[in-house]
């Protein structure tokens, strides 16, 4: 089945500094999907992304796909304490027999030291 | 406009009990889901349906049964509790299917002893 691996799984910055994390899949996707989840909350939409290359930006957060459409970024620019969560990839792909799955990173744990 | 619901928010069981874990949304919308979330290990498929009177399986769904009588309600039953099923519920919805934006409700945090 399709695997998806995102990194790191834990990343502790210091407030006002820069944050990145990685998605990549074994199988060609159709999109991608991100979420972030607050403690103690329920993951929240943040964005799709669907065209090879693409690049949205939302204030400080950046999107990336790739040209392969295999992986993508997530980076915080000068990290605020509100960003704190974990931060869930959620790639889209064809699994074969007419049917399509989403398939969820395991998530990056993103700690901000004020 | 409540979005995604669910109840109940804890839920204390003992080993071989039954329980349903409640779900319903008032987006309309056609393709349901449940999921469970393990520390470390992100989140996992249980059962989806695609409409009313339709259920299929995800990635785990064994020890877990669902029916969806009506578009707005997707209830997740458990059928004979295990100290394997604690973890933290999510249900979900989506306008167009899995490869569109998920609607998750607040979870259900079931502990199993």
């Amino acid at each position: 089945g399709q695997q998806v691996m995102q990194i790191p799984q834990y990343q502790h910055v210091q407030e006002g500094e820069d944050f990145t994390t990685y998605c990549n899949s074994s199988t060609t996707l159709s999109n991608i999907q991100w979420y972030k989840q607050r403690p103690g909350g329920h993951p929240v939409f943040l964005i799709q992304l669907v065209k090879s290359g693409e690049v949205k930006k939302q204030k400080r957060l950046t999107f990336q796909f790739g040209e392969a459409k295999k992986n993508s970024s997530l980076h915080i620019t000068a990290t605020q304490t509100t960003d704190v969560g974990t931060y869930f990839c959620a790639a889209f792909s064809y699994s074969g027999a007419g049917s399509y799955q989403l398939t969820f990173g395991k998530g990056t744990k993103l700690s901000v030291i004020p | 406009n409540a979005g995604v619901t669910q109840t109940p928010k804890f839920q204390v069981l003992k080993t071989g009990q039954s329980m349903t874990l409640q779900c319903a949304q008032d987006m309309n919308h056609e393709y349901m889901s449940w999921y469970r979330q393990d520390p470390g290990m992100g989140l996992r498929l249980i059962h989806y349906s695609v409409g009313a009177g339709i259920t299929d399986q995800g990635e785990v769904p064994n020890g877990y049964n669902v029916s969806r009588s009506t578009t707005e309600d997707f209830p997740l039953r458990l059928l004979s509790a295990a100290p394997s099923q604690t973890s933290v519920y999510f249900c979900a919805s989506s306008y167009g299917g899995e490869g569109y934006e998920q609607y998750f409700g607040p979870g259900t945090r079931l502990t199993v002893t």
